[in-house]
């Protein structure tokens, strides 16, 4: 059965702690993407990788971490650097080539620091 | 990035069409048009995506003009469970968007 998924599905946090986040794809697709989604808001793009071994940023990127050292996984780090973590966290996945656009999205993870 | 501006909401009742018009005035060469519904505490979901013209598939149907500085989503016969918000997304080919707040879509009895 193929997708994405996510863990965990619910994450506390006290402030100062690093937290990772589990992405995984067993799609076979190349690119994979990091968004935030705070209440009421569209998402916001964190980190992108189009192939192993190599990821960029996005429009938020201040405060997180990636790597990209498997295809079918794609962590990300929400450092204590990050101000305001509390927010649903997406990881996506595509094929690649022309089909980047279509992103296929896990459950998220909804984490909130205490 | 282009950026897209669509309703804040839509109301609808079953069974009637529902088309949401996203403008995207800047819209470059390379980018592509995509659709998302996104219901509360899930992930996005992919629609549809086209480039110029009319594409449609089992689930709904997008609009664009000959000058893509806008698009219309088509959703037939609605239901209750298209009860959600949608996104416009314009982007090059290399899947990096910029999501707005969406349209959200209230479908009743």
């Amino acid at each position: 059965d193929g997708g994405i998924t996510q863990s965990p599905k619910y994450l506390f946090r006290k402030e100062g702690q690093n937290v990772t986040l589990s992405c995984e794809q067993n799609l076979n697709h190349d690119a994979m993407y990091w968004y935030r989604q705070d209440p009421g808001q569209g998402l916001r793009l964190i980190y992108y990788s189009q192939i192993v071994n190599d990821f960029q940023k996005g429009d938020i990127a201040e405060g997180y971490s990636v790597s990209r050292e498997k295809k079918e996984s794609f962590p990300l780090t929400v450092t204590s650097a990050q101000k305001n973590p509390t927010a649903f966290y997406l990881c996506a996945s595509s094929i690649g080539g022309p089909r980047y656009n279509e992103q296929f999205f896990g459950p998220g993870t909804r984490l909130t620091v205490l | 990035l282009a950026k897209t501006t669509q309703p804040i909401s839509m109301d609808s009742y079953e069974g009637q069409e529902v088309n949401i018009t996203c403008s995207h005035n800047n819209i470059a060469t390379n980018d592509y048009i995509t659709w998302y519904q996104q219901f509360p505490s899930q992930g996005p979901r992919f629609i549809i995506q086209g480039y110029k013209t009319k594409v449609t598939n089992e689930v709904a149907s997008l609009f664009i003009p000959a000058d893509r500085k806008s698009s219309t989503l088509s959703l037939p016969r609605v239901s209750l469970s298209d009860t959600a918000v949608y996104y416009c997304l314009v982007g090059d080919s290399w899947g990096k968007f910029q999501f707005g707040a969406g349209t959200q879509v209230v479908v009743t009895p």
